[in-house]
């Protein structure tokens, strides 16, 4: 399956600051997901982002806190907005592969708000 | 809306088999896939059901019941290497795109 390389692998920010997560293919991809990983908790999937068009947001998250660009087909970003320690997570994108359609992963941006 | 329920831990010993439930209520079920997720890492895949009934991947195998909104991992002779935290995911099209909602996660602890 293709790779996905992903930075920062970890930050540690100051609350109300911004902080923008970049996520790099190594083929095209056509659907793009980011999620968002709590200490101790599954993955909750933040939105959907496909190529040309506006992300699709899940319940409980907004364009306005987490902006998302995705201007070409291997490259997406996802900014955290206006931080405060509630969004200390892990964020991870993903691509689904072609064969199955299973999802592959970046490794993961740690990140810590004080 | 989707509910995708996972036990929260288990506990097995080195060399035992072990089964790990997951159920889901979702209206537009398109495949179960599972994942194994070591503490600091990203999930990896492991398996995936579309259709009724087991599909095996040597020491990993997997079931899906798609009238009961179930399936199952089944991991034999376990070994140390598999105490990790592992993800049932439902991929669901009723939004008209694909989209990959994951369950609550059990975390396997395997003992010597």
């Amino acid at each position: 399956s293709a790779v996905i390389s992903q930075k920062p692998s970890r930050d540690i920010c100051q609350r109300g600051t911004s902080l923008t997560i970049q996520c790099q293919v190594d083929s095209q991809v056509t659907m793009m997901f980011w999620y968002r990983q709590q200490p101790g908790q599954s993955l909750t999937l933040i939105a959907t982002a496909n190529q040309g068009s506006e992300a699709t947001y899940e319940s409980g998250f907004v364009i306005d806190k987490f902006p998302i660009s995705r201007p070409n087909l291997t490259f997406s970003t996802l900014t955290v907005s206006n931080m405060s320690p509630e969004d200390s997570s892990i964020y991870l994108c993903s691509s689904r592969d072609r064969g199955n359609g299973e999802l592959f992963f970046g490794e993961g941006s740690r990140l810590t708000v004080l | 809306g989707q509910n995708i329920d996972q036990p929260t831990e288990m506990t097995a010993t080195e060399g035992a088999i072990v089964q790990i439930n997951c159920t889901y209520q979702t209206s537009g079920f398109n495949g179960l896939f599972w994942y194994q997720q070591h503490a600091g890492e990203a999930p990896t895949f492991l398996s995936y059901n579309v259709l009724d009934g087991l599909e095996e991947k040597g020491r990993f195998s997997s079931f899906l019941s798609r009238s009961k909104g179930y399936s199952y991992l089944l991991l034999k002779e376990l070994q140390m290497k598999d105490s990790a935290s592992y993800l049932c995911a439902v991929r669901d099209g009723t939004s008209g795109t694909y989209k990959y909602i994951f369950g609550t996660g059990t975390r396997l602890k395997v003992l010597a």
